[in-house]
């Protein structure tokens, strides 16, 4: 299976700052990646897909890049409902997750 | 509007098998291009993906527990069942069920249930 490896693990930001998670797949997966936010009690929700592109409904202040191994999911202007845990999962072949960014408040 | 809903017990014990139903509304089972997987997620850990079935029911199973896991689905009924045996404290977790849009050149998670938490006991 392909690892996916998350940087940080967590930190903290206050409202309205612009902050980056990382994430390195162990292998190339072009750009099968996706990137989800988990908030306790709710169903996980998809923020960026294949890379860059943004679900429906989705914010503009949440941006996705990178390529092949390394990705970087952006978001800027943080707001409050945006203290969350996010993953990143490969779909380039049997689905992996990262472990995850808890994102609290400063 | 897409819902996906889990339930199955709340409380297992160790060695017995788990048996959780995935009810799902807003699109079909059989619609080509989606499908439907469970994952999990321990207390204060990672998500997992443990299985997946497609709309022409081809399966597919996590690497690590497939000997345990059979996925299976009810068209008619919209529902995707997930079993588990010989369950351990290991696997106390909150099971999710997940749609998956699966095309060539994209392939996400882009509709979840709520989730429901597993706790397996003696």
């Amino acid at each position: 299976d392909i690892q996916m490896t998350q940087s940080p693990s967590s930190l903290s930001a206050s409202v309205g700052d612009t902050v980056t998670i990382s994430c390195r797949a162990s292998q190339g997966i072009n750009s099968f990646l996706n990137w989800y936010q988990v908030k306790p009690g709710k169903a996980p929700k998809l923020l960026i897909y294949t890379e860059s592109s943004l679900q429906s409904g989705v914010p503009s202040r949440f941006s996705g890049s990178g390529s092949g191994t390394d990705f970087t999911l952006t978001i800027s202007n943080l707001q409050p409902e945006d203290f969350a845990t996010y993953f990143c999962q490969q779909s380039y072949s049997t689905p992996t997750f990262g472990q995850g960014t808890k994102v609290e408040i400063k | 509007q897409v819902t996906l809903k889990e339930s199955g017990p709340v409380w297992v014990k160790p060695t017995e098998t788990l048996t959780l139903t995935c009810t799902v509304s807003g699109f079909s089972l059989s619609d080509a291009r989606l499908g439907v997987s469970w994952i999990r997620q321990p207390p204060g850990k990672a998500l997992e993906w443990l299985a997946h079935i497609f709309s022409d029911d081809e399966k597919s199973y996590s690497t690590s527990l497939k000997t345990r896991l059979t996925i299976s689905k009810d068209t008619s009924k919209s529902q995707v069942v997930l079993t588990m045996t010989n369950l351990d404290p290991v696997d106390t977790a909150t099971y999710y069920c997940a749609r998956r849009r699966d095309a060539v050149v994209e392939d996400y998670f882009d509709y979840w249930g709520q989730g429901t938490l597993v706790t397996v006991s003696s």
